[in-house]
């Protein structure tokens, strides 16, 4: 069963305290991974897709890289303004089509 | 562009009561989508539909139907609201091909069932 497991569930950092955030993932036959950011009350935002692995991609403090098994988004030195609720999806395969699973997302707090 | 709009944003139903959410896209995707997000379930798909006049089922489509007049439109109904369906619903859409999976996701529909 394709099954994405984020962890960990929150995280509280300091401003300018780095850390990274961490994607587990079982599917058959991997399309694409996908990190989005969703705010309270927002939908989730699109942040980056990783396809193959030891592929990495860059937004300002945010980096994304692929193994495998998992993906982690390392944050650098993060901002009040990074604070929001991470989510990892994965591209299935789904009755001849494709569907994105989800993790249950990782709350991100950044204290100034 | 204003990508992915939802209406309504918020909505109180009545067991019993049927209504319908609309969702539209400006950005000539192929596929469209509609999820619920509920508290430690995380996001799950109700129906999708991969061109107009097209639609499947998702993982919990029970109780919902949709439909796709139009390409840029994509209607999730509610037949008779239950105090389960309480959630947040969200629309997305995306090209569907090229390896242009990325999915685009609406603000929201706040739906409520007392």
């Amino acid at each position: 069963e394709d099954q994405v497991t984020q962890s960990p569930e929150a995280l509280r950092l300091q401003e300018g305290e780095s850390s990274s955030l961490n994607c587990s993932y079982t599917v058959s036959g991997l399309r694409g991974l996908f990190w989005y950011r969703q705010d309270p009350g927002k939908g989730p935002e699109f942040l980056f897709t990783l396809y193959s692995a030891g592929e990495e991609k860059e937004k300002e403090r945010l980096k994304a890289t692929l193994t495998k098994k998992e993906s982690f988004l390392h944050i650098t030195a993060p901002k009040p303004e990074d604070s929001a609720t991470y989510l990892c999806a994965v591209q299935a395969r789904w009755q001849g089509a494709q569907k994105l699973v989800f993790g249950q997302g990782t709350r991100l707090t950044i204290n100034p | 562009n204003a990508g992915v709009t939802q209406t309504p944003k918020f909505r109180v139903l009545k067991t019993g009561q049927s209504m319908t959410l609309l969702c539209a896209q400006d950005m000539n995707h192929e596929y469209m989508y509609w999820y619920r997000q509920d508290p430690g379930m995380g996001l799950r798909l109700i129906h999708y539909s991969v061109g107009e006049g097209t639609t499947a089922k998702g993982e919990v489509p029970d109780g919902y139907n949709v439909s796709r007049l139009k390409k840029q439109n994509f209607l999730l109904g509610l037949e008779s609201a239950a105090p389960s369906q309480t959630s947040v619903y969200f629309c997305a859409s995306n090209v569907g091909k090229y390896r242009s999976y990325e999915q685009y996701f609406g603000p929201g529909t706040r739906l409520t069932v007392t």
